[in-house]
Parts: structure tokens; C-alpha cells; sequence
């Protein structure tokens, strides 16, 4: 089946630092690939939208300056936390689909601690 | 606007018990209708993706089935154990177009008490 890898399941970092989170669909090709962050007992908030080789288009309310998406190839996509905040501490999760998979496959989440 | 609703939003149930989980959804134009579980602290796991033309998918001791036309869908767990204790969400994925944003519904705890 499907896979998504998600890495790296936890980080934590200082104040005013950068994170980089990668997401890579291991045994297919992720035409589109899709960011969300949880709060805790909250379901899923879609940030972004990406397509290979295309910049990402955000949700209403986030911030492209502050959470850089690249999509650079059809199995890896990356999720940047510029100049990280304490808010922006949260459970980041990734999904995949590609043009021979109908569903959608989400990697493991990422435990972001800003402190 | 596409709104999904899942009740119960939490359930607690013996072990061996039979039980549904119910999803509604308020625009029935559809791709298809998935449902995942998803653990603390963990990410979504697949668990049936039923197509718009589709009535149900089976796995296991999983059944889900989907009425497009009243815009609702249920998932039936045979038989439950404590492993089965999860968060389960439904998602709605809207035809026609590019569009491949899923709509979530918030979610149904289940607790599965040995």
C-alpha cells in the first residue's frame, strides 16, 4: 500500500530558530501533497496545498512567510517554520495523493516544541 | 461550503461489543468518502475508502457504507477490542475539478474497556 514517511517525529528548538519537516512518499508518485496542524482534541487544520514543481497555495489565515512549503519533486515535500514562536508549537502532519491512488495516505505527524 | 459531522463525538463500549459510528456530510458531490483512525500523538491510518459509486467497503471487522444521496455514511466494527480504542474521522473529498481538499469531520473517540 501506500506510505508516507514523516520526519522527524519530534523536534524541539529555540525561540527565533528555523525547522525544516520532510515528508516523502515512499512507493508512489505524490502529484499533490497537503499540510495540516492539530491543536490538541481538534481535528485536522489544512494549511496548504502543494503541487509538484508549483508554489503552494495557502489557507486563509496562514502565513506564507512563516511556513515555507516546498514541493520540489513528486515524492518529497518540506514544511519550513521560519523564525519559530512558542504558538507555533502544535502537531504538523502531512498527506499524500498521487495519480494512482485514489485516497489519501498521512505520514506519522510531527510534535513541534518551541521553547 | 461542504460540513461533515460525526456523532457520537465519543463512545465508550465493553469489549466484544458491536458498534457504529456515524458520518454525515452536507453536499453529496463527491469523489469518494474515507475514514481513518488516528492514535495519540500520531498520525491518520487509512482504514476504507469507499468511491462515490461505491455502497460499502470491507475489511476485516470493518464495514463501511456510503449514501451519497442522503449524505451519510457509517462505519460498523464487529466484535471490538481494546486495541481499537482510537479516534476515528471521516473525510469527504468533493468531486469535480482539481479540487482535492478533504473535509474532516471532527471525530468520534472510541474507547474499547477490557
Amino acid at each position: 500500500g501506500a506510505v508516507v514517511s514523516q520526519h522527524p517525529s519530534w523536534v524541539i528548538c529555540k525561540s527565533g530558530t528555523s525547522v525544516k519537516i520532510e515528508c516523502r512518499s515512499l512507493d508512489f508518485q505524490a502529484t499533490t501533497m497537503f499540510w495540516y496542524r492539530q491543536f490538541p482534541k481538534q481535528s485536522l487544520m489544512l494549511m496548504a496545498t502543494s503541487n509538484e514543481g508549483s508554489k503552494a497555495t495557502y489557507e486563509q489565515g496562514v502565513e506564507k512567510d512563516k511556513f515555507l512549503i516546498n514541493h520540489a519533486s513528486l515524492t518529497l515535500s518540506t514544511l519550513t517554520v521560519t523564525s519559530a514562536h512558542p504558538e507555533d508549537s502544535s502537531f504538523y502532519i502531512c498527506s499524500a495523493t498521487g495519480t494512482r491512488t485514489y485516497g489519501y495516505t498521512f505520514g506519522s505527524g510531527t510534535r513541534l516544541t518551541v521553547v | 461550503k461542504q460540513e461533515v459531522t460525526q456523532i457520537p463525538a465519543a463512545l465508550s463500549v465493553p469489549e466484544g461489543e458491536n458498534l457504529v459510528l456515524n458520518c454525515s456530510f452536507t453536499d453529496s458531490a463527491i469523489y469518494n468518502l474515507q475514514w481513518f483512525r488516528q492514535d495519540p500523538g500520531k498520525g491518520l491510518t487509512s482504514l476504507l475508502l469507499i468511491q462515490s459509486s461505491q455502497r460499502e467497503q470491507t475489511s476485516g471487522r470493518l464495514n463501511a457504507s456510503l449514501d451519497k444521496s442522503s449524505g451519510r455514511s457509517t462505519l460498523y466494527i464487529a466484535a471490538s477490542q481494546p486495541g481499537d480504542s482510537a479516534t476515528y474521522l471521516c473525510a469527504v473529498r468533493p468531486s469535480g475539478g482539481s479540487n482535492y481538499k478533504l473535509t474532516f469531520g471532527k471525530g468520534t473517540l472510541l474507547t474499547v474497556n477490557p
